[in-house]
């Protein structure tokens, strides 16, 4: 079983400042998938990275896959109040999908 | 339905009763997931279907949990004789595929509480 370790487990930022968020394991991943969640809701897919060296962008996000598959990081540009959330990151190994336990991120106006 | 739906949204049981719980995943979608999640958690792997089978049911917490999945489609997660530690959300979600990095939706969840 892969684990999946997520940090920090907390992080509260006020609004237009920059954060970042890490997953590693000791594993290499097939391939890893980040998620948001919100209160009440599933997770949200945001984003898989699948190519050693990746970084992919979605509007403020930046994802990074670590060279050798066994680290990615998720950085928020300018985050705004409606980044809060859970984010996790996720992997899988023949169909049994692994997640960390989260990021939990707070952004206040 | 657009999307996966559960239910019920919520449940509260007392110490010893059964419960099932439901999914409807997104239609067409042959991979269907159940996870639990503990309060401020990551998600907990339960087991998956493909079809209607289930190739890995080792991600079952102990014997008093069991599902299945008929027709291709919609699924119950049963526990029996729950316990206080049962306490969760569970989660289910639906892909395409199992293969990896299928894109996985999910449901709002169910969220379950033992007294």
């Amino acid at each position: 079983t892969q684990l999946l370790e997520q940090s920090p487990q907390f992080l509260s930022i006020q609004e237009g400042e920059n954060l970042t968020v890490y997953c590693n394991s000791s594993s290499v991943f097939s391939s890893l998938q980040w998620y948001r969640q919100e209160p009440g809701e599933g997770p949200v897919l945001l984003v898989t990275v699948v190519t050693g060296g990746e970084v992919k962008k979605l509007k403020r996000l930046t994802f990074q896959f670590g060279d050798a598959r066994k680290d990615s990081s998720l950085h928020i540009t300018a985050a705004q109040p409606g980044d809060t959330g859970l984010y996790l990151c996720s992997s899988d190994s023949w169909g049994k999908f692994q997640f960390g336990a989260g990021t939990q991120v707070v952004v206040t106006p | 339905g657009a999307g996966v739906s559960q239910s019920p949204s919520n449940k509260v049981t007392e110490k010893g009763k059964d419960v099932e719980l439901r999914c409807d995943p997104i239609s067409g979608h042959t991979a269907l997931y159940w996870y639990r999640q503990s309060l401020g958690q990551g998600l907990e792997f339960l087991i998956y279907f493909q079809g209607n089978s289930a190739p890995d049911k080792s991600g079952l917490p102990s014997d008093r949990f069991s599902a299945e999945r008929t027709g291709g489609s919609v699924s119950t997660l049963t526990i029996q004789r729950t316990q206080q530690e049962d306490s969760a959300v569970y989660l289910c979600a639906s892909s395409l595929s199992p293969t990896g990095g299928d894109t996985q939706y999910f449901g709002p969840g169910t969220r379950l509480t033992v007294l």
